[in-house]
């Protein structure tokens, strides 16, 4: 089993469609979450970055994390065609220390 | 802030020769920085941590002296692949993290190796 699982998807959405996008982890020792978003040939973006459990907010995006469930979502609302790019999931013990990294989810946003 | 620059971002090489790979923090100190490995339609593997002044840390499975990464100072690690073969082609990045505050973990561009 893979210490933070991602669906690859493809994921494929209508412009302005509400997105999710979800991990799952086993490791409970984690605390601090990302998700970055990764454009074909360029290297992540951090999109959001989340201490511990709660939600977060940031313009069009929203992320969660349940650590009772071991699960983290973004949320993309109205999402755009410049949304279309694989959005990664990825966390760590403390900061600073190596990042796990889930599979990577494609996202498509049709125009 | 908290750029860091990688270089090149494309090189092709010849099997067999030796090929570095350059990761700056442009604007901060980065006391540590991680080297990625990405293969196309995959996520990124760690292939190790790199402090500065101090020896890196390989994961499991990496050749460190096929890898041989540098960090000699708070702004610059280099990552040189020696002995390039075709399967190491693939796509680099790296990461650095502050000394402190907000600085965390942003990763440079990539560097895209293509071995002929």
């Amino acid at each position: 089993q893979k210490e933070v699982e991602q669906d690859p998807g493809p994921l494929s959405v209508p412009e302005g469609a509400i997105v999710s996008l979800n991990c799952t982890y086993s490791n409970s020792a984690f605390q601090y979450f990302m998700w970055y978003r990764q454009y074909s040939r360029k290297g992540p973006e951090l999109l959001m970055y989340t201490y511990s459990s709660g939600n977060k907010e940031d313009g069009r995006f929203t992320a969660q994390v349940d650590k009772s469930s071991k699960y983290i979502s973004l949320f993309i609302r109205d999402s755009q065609p410049s949304d279309s790019a694989t959005y990664l999931c990825a966390m760590t013990v403390e900061y600073g220390n190596k990042l796990v990294f889930g599979a990577g989810t494609i996202l498509r946003v049709k125009s | 802030g908290a750029v860091v620059s990688q270089h090149p971002s494309w090189v092709i090489c010849k099997s067999g020769t030796s090929v570095k790979i350059e990761c700056r923090s442009l604007d901060f100190q980065a006391t540590t920085m991680f080297w990625y490995r990405q293969f196309p339609k995959q996520s990124l593997m760690l292939m190790a941590t790199s402090n500065e002044g101090s020896k890196a840390t390989y994961e499991q499975g990496v050749e460190k002296d096929k890898f041989l990464i540098n960090h000699a100072s708070l702004t610059l690690s280099t990552l040189t692949v020696t002995s390039a073969h075709p399967e190491d082609s693939s796509f680099y990045i790296c990461s650095a993290v502050g000394i402190s505050g907000a600085n965390v973990l942003t990763f440079g561009a990539g560097s895209r190796l293509t071995v002929l």
